[in-house]
């Protein structure tokens, strides 16, 4: 079975221009979630999403958006971006939404933002 | 908000047992404890979930007291292939039925040979 995909692997972008990451769970993964790790910050969660509709939300600012599609893949986006948004954005996929956090991650999106 | 801490780092030989702990003061009363590793330039990779006393799986075992207040995660007979990043998960309610998932800070483990 084919692992969490995340597209693009690395990605370089101007303050104040806005991207958009995308992620395709593992076949059958209904809840995918949204991290940010960063050196200094650790791994902090944006949000989850779970059969197309937002479950839990981070302490993040409006700029940074997700959705999630019926086919389970998702989308992250930031808008405005800042220089300290530079990090890696993973993304993680289960089964379902429940209280387990048994998580499949991505390998990630690496983002600097000059 | 949740405060999960741990330590920042640990070193041990090859062939001993490592144990690292995790604190959670703030858990949701339904929320398991998970915890992964993490090698350089890849995603975190899940290693073993509980919910309370003991769960033992192939590779560790989790301990939990009756409080729920902290999680230990065991590693028996490390190898020099276990130095990485170990995370412990949480999820706790911010407010209503809003939770928000909480990683520790995360323990870079070194073995040594």
């Amino acid at each position: 079975k084919a692992g969490v995909t995340q597209t693009p692997r690395y990605l370089i972008k101007t303050r104040g221009q806005q991207v958009t990451l995308s992620c395709s769970p593992i076949s059958g993964h209904r809840s995918v979630s949204w991290y940010q790790q960063t050196p200094g910050q650790g791994l902090q969660f944006l949000f989850e999403y779970f059969s197309e509709t937002q479950r839990n939300k981070g302490n993040f600012p409006g700029r940074f958006s997700g959705r999630q599609f019926s086919n389970s893949r998702s989308e992250m986006n930031v808008s405005t971006l800042e220089l300290g948004d530079s990090a890696l954005y993973l993304c993680a996929s289960s089964i379902s939404g429940t209280r387990s956090y048994e998580q499949y991650f991505g390998p990630g999106t690496r983002l600097t933002v000059t | 908000l949740a405060k999960t801490t741990q330590p920042i780092s640990m070193d041990s030989y090859e062939g001993q047992e490592v144990n690292i702990t995790c604190s959670h003061n703030n858990i949701a009363t339904n929320d398991y404890i998970t915890w992964y590793q993490q090698f350089p330039s890849q995603g975190p990779r899940f290693i073993i979930q509980g919910y309370k006393t003991k769960v033992t799986n192939e590779v560790a075992s989790l301990f939990i007291p009756a409080d729920r207040k902290s999680s230990t995660l065991s590693l028996p007979r490390v190898s020099l292939s276990d130095t990485a990043v170990y995370y412990c998960l949480v999820g706790a309610f911010v407010s209503g039925s809003a939770r928000q998932l909480t990683f520790g800070s995360g323990t870079q483990l070194t073995v040594l040979p």
